[in-house]
């Protein structure tokens, strides 16, 4: 069981991005999938949950409408991508999937990817 | 939203010694929904703890956790060196879902 996140990026700012998280050896569509953005030298903070079983995202306040969350689970990948990057954007992205399968999003996050570091800098 | 107030910031000990972290929410969270991770530099975090109290696949039983309502708490009864890391609470009981701000375990 492993997630496997998309390399590190570069990018300027008002470009746009998307980084992705693949899951492996159990059922993708079945379990919640979360992203967690750790800026330089600091704490974790949850962005939001999918259920690729059927594209259910959910976003913390704060993450709303800056960025968005979906899923594709024809080739068990969870998606992260915002459409005019900041440098305060600058941080490592974890994707985490959640301890137990079903619809209830109330869980731990037991099986967490590398992280994909994003860089914005002019 | 709920606010996790972690204590202490740093905490300074060798092995051997216990470790006694506070995880401390600004409402009452369900004992079901708090989590522990630990984090080392460079890695992903790793789930320890869930349900408050419940250690996760293969996590060592010097770590344990307990609590309810809006305090709660990480001990690790003998430290190994392995252990020396950053620990974060995390409630799953009201959205947003909340992080602590972390408590470093450091060597003394």
């Amino acid at each position: 069981v492993q997630l496997v996140q998309s390399g590190a990026e570069v990018k300027k700012p008002g470009e746009s991005l998307k980084i992705s998280c693949k899951g492996s050896g159990y059922s993708f569509t079945n379990y919640w999938i979360a992203w967690v953005r750790q800026m330089p030298g600091k704490g974790l903070e949850w962005m939001g949950i999918i259920y690729p079983g059927d594209s259910d995202a959910r976003y913390r306040p704060s993450f709303q409408g800056q960025v968005t969350i979906s899923a594709d689970q024809s080739i068990s990948t969870a998606y992260l991508q915002w459409s005019t990057l900041e440098a305060s954007d600058t941080a490592m992205y974890f994707c985490a999937r959640h301890r137990l399968h079903g619809r209830d999003p109330r869980d731990g996050l037991d099986i967490w990817g590398q992280g994909t570091m994003v860089t914005v800098s002019s | 939203e709920i606010v996790l107030t972690q204590s202490p910031g740093t905490l300074s000990l060798s092995p051997g010694e216990r470790a006694t972290l506070s995880c401390r929410a600004s409402q009452s969270v369900s004992s079901t929904y708090l989590a522990w991770y630990q984090q080392k530099p460079g890695q992903a975090p790793r789930l320890l703890i869930y349900g408050a109290s419940t250690r996760a696949t293969g996590i060592p039983d010097r770590f344990s956790g307990g609590g309810s309502g809006t305090d709660f708490i990480l001990t690790i009864s003998r430290l190994e060196p392995e252990d020396f890391a950053v620990y974060y609470c995390q409630q799953y009981g009201g959205s947003p879902w909340t992080f602590g701000q972390g408590t470093k375990v450091e060597i003394k």
